[in-house]
């Protein structure tokens, strides 16, 4: 039973450009958060998906965007990026009923240069 | 939203000895209480859960405590060892509300 799966491991990019991470959640699960993590600090609520909507989100610019595809996988996309983008995103799912823990993935770690 | 505070930041004891990590809340309606413990490096994980409809639950040396009354639940770790050195966040969750608003975190040390 695969857990929840994250590409790549590791990005490097430039000011300006843009990025594209991928999630495939936990087999069973049908909802998908995305985290920020920066460096010492806790995750941040960016956004959430189910039914291939977004269904609530964080205090992120509309810089940042997401999709959720009929099989429940996710992609969070990011343009225009800032040095301040650099950090550890993290996917989690869950079942979508009340009070089902999420399980997070291993991240991608984005470096901006 | 929810806001939610840590106590301590950090947290250092000897192998052996307990750890103690108070975690307050906001939002009354939050009704589902997660622990997660974060390794260098790695990616958070679900150590201990609670919901509103119990005061405690145990896991081998691992506890939690809930007090809705006070809005605070605690993470209690016994017989400490050196595998237990982490960052561990707090996580409440309301009912209705989609995402976890995290701790700032508790990074604790075990020394052998």
């Amino acid at each position: 039973d695969a857990g929840v799966t994250q590409s790549p491991t590791h990005l490097i990019k430039t000011r300006g450009q843009q990025v594209t991470l991928r999630c495939s959640p936990k087999s069973g699960h049908d909802t998908v958060s995305w985290y920020q993590q920066a460096l010492g600090q806790g995750p941040q609520f960016i956004f959430q998906y189910y039914e291939e909507e977004e269904r609530q989100r964080g205090n992120f610019p509309d810089r940042f965007s997401g999709h959720q595809f009929p099989n429940y996988s996710s992609e969070l996309n990011v343009n225009a990026l800032l040095l301040g983008d650099s950090a550890l995103y993290l996917c989690a799912s869950r079942k979508r009923q009340h009070n089902q823990p999420q399980h997070f993935g291993d991240g991608t770690r984005l470096s901006i240069l | 939203g929810e806001n939610v505070e840590q106590h301590p930041s950090t947290l250092s004891v000897q192998e052996g000895d307990s750890a103690v990590i108070k975690c307050t809340y906001s939002d009354s309606a939050s009704n589902y209480f997660p622990w997660y413990k974060q390794e260098l490096g790695k990616r958070p994980q679900l150590i201990i859960d609670i919901r509103s409809n119990v005061g405690e639950k145990k896991d081998q040396r691992i506890a939690v405590t809930l007090n809705k009354t006070a809005k605070h639940f605690s993470l209690h770790i016994t017989e400490t060892q050196p595998e237990d050195s982490a960052v561990y966040f707090c996580a409440p969750y309301p009912t209705g509300d989609y995402k976890l608003s995290f701790g700032a975190g508790t990074t604790v040390t075990v020394r052998a």
